[in-house]
């Protein structure tokens, strides 16, 4: 079966220090995998997608990027850290569409990690 | 543009008592999927069921039932017998097949509804 990871679990950064989450999924292969963030008010927005390795796709431009170094790892990165930054980082995964061979983005479920619990201070 | 709504921001209940979870969607897609999500308190999004716009007979998982009507646009869930586990914030979301190769097939997240279920 499937699993996906997210680490650290929670963490306190001060402003302007970069960062680094990670995600990884076991059991699949070629998945699509998405960063989504969760701000206090409860709404999830999503920042990254990606169908690929260094396939990235921004939703939202601001002082976040999203790599993809392996087919099962996908990490989160910020050069320096906003106060607006804070907030509750999600990572998911789902089944790749297929057509013409070529990997695709899908509609299948998307099935989330753990997620880590960003504090900037 | 596509949207997700759930009016209801809190709903508190006494164990045992049904409760349903409004969701109201509005999109021009005419292939689209709806998903419900569980987030207990410990963060984790719980997937609990999805449905794609061809298919709108509703969907009984023990305790938990879907009733989907395309003509009001909404998906609504309901808890029979409601219990303290089930406390948490549901999400309702859509997928449309339409943004698939711009926005990567995309969840559009509704605000959630926070229960509480009190013994």
């Amino acid at each position: 079966s499937q699993t996906i990871h997210q680490w650290p679990a929670t963490l306190v950064q001060p402003v302007g220090s970069p960062l680094s989450l990670e995600c990884t999924v076991e059991g699949t292969s070629n998945p699509n995998l998405y960063w989504y963030r969760q701000a206090a008010g409860r709404g999830l927005q999503l920042l990254f997608y990606s169908i690929g390795i260094d396939q990235i796709s921004s939703e939202v431009p601001q002082n976040l990027s999203a790599s993809r170094p392996q087919d099962r790892q996908f990490i989160l990165s910020s050069k320096k850290l906003l106060l607006s930054d804070s907030g509750f980082y999600l990572c998911a995964w789902n089944l790749a569409g297929l057509a013409g061979g070529q990997v695709q983005p899908s509609t299948d479920t998307q099935y989330f990690g753990p997620g880590t619990r960003l504090t900037v201070l | 543009a596509q949207k997700v709504t759930q009016a209801q921001t809190e709903i508190s209940v006494v164990e045992k008592e049904d409760v349903t979870l409004d969701c109201v969607y509005e999109t021009r897609d005419t292939t689209y999927y709806l998903f419900w999500y569980k987030q207990p308190p410990s963060g984790e999004l719980v997937f609990l069921i999805r449905r794609n716009s061809f298919d709108e007979q509703n969907e009984i998982s023990g305790r938990y039932s879907w009733n989907f009507q395309k003509s009001t646009s909404s998906f609504n869930f309901t808890i029979t017998a409601s219990q303290v586990v089930d406390s948490a914030v549901y999400f309702c979301a859509l997928s449309e097949a339409g943004l698939l190769y711009n926005q990567g097939g995309k969840l559009i997240f509704g605000q959630g509804t926070e229960l509480s279920v009190k013994p």
